[in-house]
């Protein structure tokens, strides 16, 4: 079984501020995936990456795929209320068609 | 709005009670996934049905059956289940079920009480 560590759990942050989420494992992923889900809702996809470094951006997030393919982050700059969810990252298995999920970041953005 | 529809949103059910959660995809994907949710946790998969065909249940409890009618169409039948059991109960769906070329696009999912 292949498994995701994501830190922080929580994190609870001002407005303005920036902020990083990590996802590391052992293993190697042939993706990971990045959603966010808010309250009463399923969660939403917002990236995926496939290779080693690939970096992608959406507006004011950044994110980031290990070299090896074993980890990942999430940067937010200049965080904002609506950015408030639970983030989590998901590794595609390397055979199968299994997505283990990372414990999730509770993030809330206090104005 | 999700393009994956789930209902009811909500189902408060006796341990004696047998009741059915539905949900449907109309994007022509081909696998569809259940996964049960508890607050402030992440996703944990129940099963899966790839091109209609049960290919994954991670040794889920039998009072919990899934069936998959057609390609567009997913329930879960529930029965006899215990309080433990409460939590969010999402769907999903993805193109293929290879997850580098197939996000899953999940439903609002159903919160489910047993009393």
């Amino acid at each position: 079984t292949q498994l995701l560590e994501q830190s922080p759990q929580f994190l609870s942050i001002q407005e303005g501020e920036n902020l990083t989420v990590y996802c590391n494992s052992s293993s190697v992923f042939s993706s990971l995936q990045w959603y966010r889900q808010e309250p009463g809702e399923g969660p939403v996809l917002l990236v995926t990456v496939v290779t080693g470094g690939e970096v992608k951006k959406l507006k004011r997030l950044t994110f980031q795929f290990g070299d090896a393919r074993k980890d990942s982050s999430l940067h937010i700059t200049a965080a904002q209320p609506g950015d408030t969810g639970l983030y989590l990252c998901a590794g595609g298995e390397t055979s199968g068609s299994r997505l283990t999920f990372g414990e999730g970041t509770q993030l809330t953005v206090n104005p | 709005d999700t393009e994956v529809t789930q209902t009811p949103k909500h189902l408060v059910m006796g341990m004696t009670n047998k009741k059915s959660l539905k949900c449907e995809q109309h994007m022509g994907h081909r696998a569809m996934y259940w996964y049960k949710q508890k607050a402030k946790k992440p996703p944990e998969l129940m099963f899966v049905y790839s091109y209609e065909k049960l290919s994954i249940n991670e040794s889920v409890p039998s009072r919990f059956s899934p069936e998959c009618p057609n390609s567009s169409l997913l329930n879960l039948h529930l029965h006899a289940l215990q309080p433990e059991d409460s939590a969010l109960y999402l769907c999903a769906s993805s193109l293929s079920p290879r997850p580098p070329n197939s996000p899953l696009h999940f439903g609002n999912g159903t919160r489910l009480t047993v009393t």
